[in-house]
């Protein structure tokens, strides 16, 4: 089946750790996003990636990098210098045209202990 | 730059009855596209309904309708026939356009209870 998968599902780091949430997706979709969710609150952008090798930061790019070496995939990659990343971590794609919709994956939920 | 507000923190409705959750939004874009998610407890989101600004017809998909009206900057979910699994955090979403290329805007989400 297709679809986008994230993993893993919870991820706990120590301050002062990067930590890598990786994104796969199956559709053959040339855009790719990730967004973060805080509790009770929208989805804000991070980064998002119109095509291989190439990606854009979003509205809240401080802290984050992302790398897009392959179609399928789009890896986040939460540095030290973020400083609050607990949060819900969302990852989407899309498909060829301006009406279509993002596909999610389930999310990974980061909390920094 | 666009925004989407969701008023409505919160909203209660009984089994079998509809209930509307509301979005407006904020553009200035001709031709743009509103979408609805349905987010429930297990975090991911599932996309419901889609309307364009050009759409002459509100959309409608199954139990989901959508209420776009254009001059008013609002397009408003309708649920009708309510389902215990309907509870759920429902968000309005804008596509935006910037000088790299489309991404989403979401607003605040509302969190739908439906009761027995």
């Amino acid at each position: 089946d297709g679809g986008i998968t994230q993993s893993p599902k919870y991820l706990f780091r120590k301050e002062g750790q990067n930590v890598t949430l990786s994104c796969e997706q199956n559709l053959n979709h040339d855009a790719m996003y990730w967004y973060r969710q805080d509790p009770g609150q929208g989805l804000r952008l991070i980064y998002y990636s119109q095509i291989v090798n190439d990606f854009q930061k979003g509205d809240i790019a401080e802290g984050y990098s992302v790398s897009r070496e392959k179609k399928e995939s789009f890896p986040l990659t939460v540095t030290s210098a973020q400083k609050n990343p607990t949060a819900f971590y969302l990852c989407a794609s899309k498909g060829q045209g301006a009406n279509t919709e993002a596909f999610f994956g389930q999310g990974t939920r980061l909390t920094v202990v | 730059a666009q925004k989407i507000t969701q008023t409505q923190p919160g909203m209660f409705v009984q089994e079998k009855e509809a209930v509307t959750l509301d979005c407006t939004y904020d553009t200035s874009d001709q031709s743009y596209g509103l979408f609805w998610y349905k987010q429930p407890s297990s975090g991911e989101m599932i996309f419901l309904i889609y309307q364009g600004s050009y759409d002459e017809q509100n959309a409608t998909e199954g139990r989901y309708s959508l209420n776009f009206q254009k001059a008013r900057k609002s397009a408003n979910l309708v649920i009708s026939a309510s389902q215990l699994g309907d509870s759920a955090m429902y968000f309005c979403a804008m596509r935006a356009f910037d000088n790299y290329g489309q991404n989403f805007v979401f607003g605040p989400g509302t969190r739908l209870s439906v009761l027995p």
